[in-house]
């Protein structure tokens, strides 16, 4: 596609339940990225893809969280038994390669826990 | 010590006036630096980018490093309504690895 794109652009869920955000970058990107981003907050680093290397997972905030990569394109991220401090809006970028770090982002899941 | 610092403001500005718009970073080993800009509901797309210390002007955007005291602006003159957002600026390694951002700062040019 022309652009990253992410499913669901809103979640409403309740808490305990489990959540799947999913990302498909832009073609041909090697490298996919997952922020989050609380209301007026900045972004906080959650996972990084770089080709078929092993993921950095020191963003990820709890074990309940988790992401994958399958085929190096399409990515999801998982949040088990929500809390209500995950709701948050969720952001996937993607870049071409591991030397070009230009981020191009996708507009976002905004997800919220009742 | 965070490794990136930046006022989240918010500033708010008349029309026309100069903006100046600053991070601190702590880590010596960054090589590039990305401004970012965010509007609201939006993800945020990429606006500068250097690789060294100086300046990079575009248009009405310059981007200004100083490695030697871990000092980076985004200055942008005759400012305009459409340019109130939030700029998240992004220090970066040569290598590939993965890219922290400030909190960003929240920018309002008042008609």
């Amino acid at each position: 596609g022309a652009g990253v794109s992410q499913s669901p652009s809103n979640k409403v869920t309740e808490k305990g339940k489990d959540v799947e955000l999913r990302c498909d970058p832009i073609s041909g990107h090697t490298a996919l990225y997952w922020y989050r981003q609380s209301l007026g907050q900045g972004l906080e680093f959650l996972i990084y893809f770089q080709g078929n290397s092993a993921p950095d997972k020191s963003g990820l905030p709890s074990d309940r969280f988790s992401a994958e990569r399958t085929g190096g394109s399409v990515s999801t991220l998982t949040i088990q038994r929500t809390q209500q401090e995950d709701s948050a809006v969720y952001l996937c970028a993607s870049s071409l390669d591991g030397t070009n770090e230009k981020l191009f982002f996708g507009s976002g899941t905004q997800l919220s826990v009742l | 010590q965070k490794e990136v610092e930046q006022d989240p403001g918010p500033l708010s500005v008349p029309e026309g006036a100069i903006v100046s718009l600053n991070c601190t970073y702590s880590n010596s080993a960054f090589q590039y630096f990305m401004w970012y800009r965010q509007y609201s509901r939006k993800g945020p797309e990429l606006l500068m980018y250097t690789y060294s210390s100086g300046n990079k002007e575009d248009g009405r955007f310059t981007a200004q490093v100083d490695k030697s005291s871990k000092y980076i602006s985004l200055f942008i003159r005759d400012s305009q309504p459409s340019d109130s957002a939030t700029y998240l600026c992004a220090p970066g390694y040569s290598s590939a690895s993965k890219i922290i951002f400030g909190s960003g700062t929240r920018l309002s040019i008042r008609p």
